[in-house]
């Protein structure tokens, strides 16, 4: 079975600061990572995925993650924070044959003016 | 292209009622999956359609919650003799062949037991 563990219910940045959501997995077979966004009332929005391939994946708005297997992590950066980046994240992994996505409990950013 | 869409928007009902849930994926996809968010549990998988194939129940939490596709597209989520516990946000996805582990999430559909 696969885990997703997020560490930090709630992280607060500076407008402009670099901005770090930690993620951590556990899976017996190789993972499937992906980080979504979901704005306040809104559905959740894929902001980039990990399957095979290069480790470090770009995703939309200025985010990337970078799979490092050795640390069972997929963590969440994005060089400059902005006002508009507030909103909860969410880690999830799934593995090939089994579409279905394992959350974590997700990390809501705060931007500072 | 349209996403996801899921009606109603809000629901609310009186403990003991039976309500469906509706969600429309998008045009093409062949996987249709529903997921739970709520305050105590999170984000929780309950069931996943492909195609022609028997559905994955294996999220769904009690006997009391079913769904249906019907024809390939529409999926109906039924929730009978509901509980206060069955409060939470009601999410559908769905994804292509091509990309089944890309998943494209509906708006959601409060629910509310009263």
């Amino acid at each position: 079975a696969q885990s997703v563990t997020q560490l930090g219910s709630h992280v607060s940045v500076s407008e402009g600061a670099l901005v770090l959501l930690r993620c951590n997995y556990s899976s017996s077979v190789p993972p499937y990572l992906f980080w979504y966004v979901q704005y306040p009332n809104q559905g959740l929005q894929l902001l980039l995925k990990y399957t095979t391939g290069a480790t470090l994946v770009k995703g939309i708005n200025g985010f990337e993650a970078e799979f490092k297997k050795s640390e069972t992590s997929f963590h969440l950066t994005k060089p400059s924070a902005h006002m508009s980046d507030a909103a909860e994240y969410f880690c999830a992994v799934s593995v090939q044959g089994a579409q279905k996505l394992v959350f974590g409990q997700g990390t809501r950013l705060t931007i500072n003016p | 292209g349209a996403g996801v869409s899921q009606s109603p928007s809000n629901k609310v009902t009186e403990k003991g009622k039976d309500v469906e849930l509706r969600c429309d994926p998008i045009s093409g996809h062949t996987a249709l999956y529903w997921y739970r968010q709520s305050l105590g549990q999170g984000l929780e998988f309950l069931i996943y359609f492909q195609g022609n194939s028997a559905p994955d129940k294996s999220g769904l939490p009690s006997d009391r919650f079913s769904a249906e596709r019907t024809g390939g597209s529409v999926s109906t989520l039924t929730i009978q003799r509901t509980q206060q516990e069955d409060s939470a946000v009601y999410l559908c996805a769905s994804s292509s062949m091509a990309s089944l582990n890309e998943q494209f999430f509906g708006p959601g559909t409060r629910l509310t037991v009263l």
